[in-house]
C-alpha cells in the first residue's frame, strides 16, 4: 500500500503563507494525491487533491513534484482558523478496490 | 442536502452490550465507509462498501459488522462492545468515480466502560 510521511507539527504565522510537505515516494502512476484537514474533533475536512498537475482552488494550492514522491499543501495566508491536522493520503488500491489510508498527519499551528 | 449524517454524537456504552452507529448520506454515493479514530493512531478503516449488498473489511474489522442495504445506510454493529473499542468513529462517503474524494459525517464520539 502507498504510504506517505509528514513533519508531525509546524507553526506559521497567521497572514504568511503555510507550505505542508508529505513525502508518498510508493506512489503509484494513477493514484492520486489529497489533502484533507481535521479541525478539533470535527469530521475530516475535504482540501484538494491532484494527480500529476499543480492544483489551485479557493482554499489552497497543490504541488506535486515530477517525479511524484512528493507533495506540498500550500494555505497562501493563513488565518488563526487554519489551525488544524492536515493529513496528505495517497488512496491505495487492493484488489481492484480502492481504500484510502490516514496517516498521522501535520499539526498546523497558526499563531497570531 | 445534508451530507453525510451520523447518530448519535455521543454514547457510552457498558462491555458485552450491543448498539449500531448509524450513518446516512443525501447524495447518492456509491461508496461508504466506516473509520475509528484514537489519539497518536490517526483515522483506520474499519469496514467499507462499494455498492448496495456489497461490503468488505478494512484494516481493523474484528468487532465490528456492517450492511448496506440501501446506497443511503451504512450502520456500523458491535455486537459485544469491548473497551478497546472506545474511540471516535467517523463515516464516509464518496461518488463512486476514479478520484472521487471521501466526504465525512462528524462522528459518534463511543465510550465503552
Amino acid at each position: 500500500d502507498a504510504k506517505t510521511t509528514q513533519p508531525p507539527s509546524m507553526d506559521c504565522a497567521e497572514g504568511r503563507a503555510a507550505n505542508l510537505p508529505c513525502n508518498h515516494s510508493t506512489i503509484s502512476g494513477n493514484e492520486y494525491v489529497y489533502w484533507y484537514r481535521q479541525i478539533h474533533s470535527q469530521g475530516p475536512q475535504y482540501i484538494i487533491h491532484g494527480l500529476k498537475n499543480n492544483e489551485t482552488n479557493e482554499m489552497a494550492s497543490l504541488i506535486i513534484t515530477e517525479d511524484r514522491k512528493s507533495s506540498t499543501l500550500i494555505l497562501p495566508h493563513a488565518t488563526l482558523r487554519d489551525t488544524a491536522v492536515y493529513y496528505c493520503i495517497v488512496r491505495a488500491s487492493t484488489s481492484g478496490t480502492y481504500k484510502y489510508i490516514f496517516g498521522t498527519g501535520t499539526r498546523l499551528k497558526v499563531l497570531a | 442536502n445534508a451530507g453525510v449524517t451520523q447518530t448519535p454524537k455521543f454514547q457510552v456504552l457498558k462491555t458485552g452490550q450491543s448498539m449500531t452507529l448509524q450513518c446516512a448520506q443525501d447524495m447518492n454515493h456509491e461508496y461508504m465507509s466506516w473509520y475509528r479514530q484514537d489519539p497518536g493512531m490517526g483515522l483506520r478503516l474499519i469496514h467499507y462498501s462499494v455498492g448496495a449488498g456489497i461490503t468488505d473489511q478494512g484494516e481493523v474489522p474484528n468487532g465490528y459488522n456492517v450492511s448496506r442495504s440501501t446506497t443511503e445506510d451504512f450502520p456500523l454493529r458491535l455486537l459485544s462492545a469491548a473497551p478497546s473499542q472506545t474511540s471516535v468513529y467517523f463515516c464516509a462517503s464518496r461518488r463512486g468515480t476514479y478520484n472521487s474524494p471521501l466526504h465525512f459525517g462528524n462522528g459518534t464520539r463511543l465510550t465503552v466502560t
